[in-house]
């Protein structure tokens, strides 16, 4: 069956950087883009970015251009995504996804001094 | 604030039936298919219906969507305590070389 698994909760101090993992398996990774979505306590969905897992391709939301990285490594089917120059507005819990269908279960990023 | 609108909010009673709406543009809903989501408290978002309307497997058939041009609609009958959720929708977006856009959500109240 389709998984994507991410790894566990991080604490971070502002302005430092973060890197989720999504390890995903039952299915070729590379036939499906991978997707990330934040969301803040309290609020909705906020689509981040893909990777396109066959050519390591890329589009990012305007507002995390400059700050988000998404990649990949097909040898492992694992997608990463990097986020820097943390501030506090970027606490929220983080999520990879097949976004037409399956879904990681999250990655809680709290960002404190 | 969100490229596709959805109330904030909604209610029903257990049994009745309830729409809520997401509306979008011609780059988005009006020409891509719209996908709506279930999230219950704490969890990850679950995938109610895909291409507009059609249900995954496991997704009763109280669940059904629709699309008629820029709009689309989720409707849920026989309302049951578990439905209370937020519910988000979906699409692809054809600027920016396309990408994705969401909803803000609509927090469904079953009194």
């Amino acid at each position: 069956q389709v998984q994507l698994v991410q790894s566990g909760a991080e604490m971070k101090r502002p302005g430092a950087s973060v890197r989720v993992s999504c390890e995903t398996s039952g299915y070729t990774f590379t036939d499906y883009y991978m997707h990330w979505v934040r969301q803040a306590p309290g609020q909705g969905l906020e689509w981040m970015g893909w990777i396109n897992p066959t050519s390591g391709a890329t589009n990012y939301a305007q507002k995390f251009q400059g700050r988000v990285t998404l990649t990949r490594d097909t040898s492992i089917t694992t997608g990463y995504m990097e986020l820097s120059r943390l501030t506090s507005d970027d606490t929220a819990v983080y999520y990879c996804a097949r976004i037409e269908d399956f879904w990681g279960q999250g990655t809680l990023v709290t960002v404190s001094s | 604030q969100s490229v596709l609108t959805q109330p904030p909010s909604a209610s029903g009673t257990p049994g009745q039936r309830v729409t809520m709406s997401c509306s979008g543009s011609s780059s988005n809903i009006g020409s891509n298919y719209v996908y709506w989501y279930q999230q219950l408290p704490g969890t990850a978002p679950k995938l109610l219906i895909y291409r507009n309307n059609q249900r995954p497997s496991g997704v009763p058939d109280r669940f059904s969507g629709s699309k008629s041009g820029t709009s689309a609609s989720l409707a849920i009958s026989g309302l049951r305590s578990e439905d209370e959720a937020d519910y988000y929708c979906g699409s692809w977006d054809d600027r920016m070389s396309g990408q994705w856009v969401f909803g803000g959500g609509t927090k469904l109240t079953v009194l």
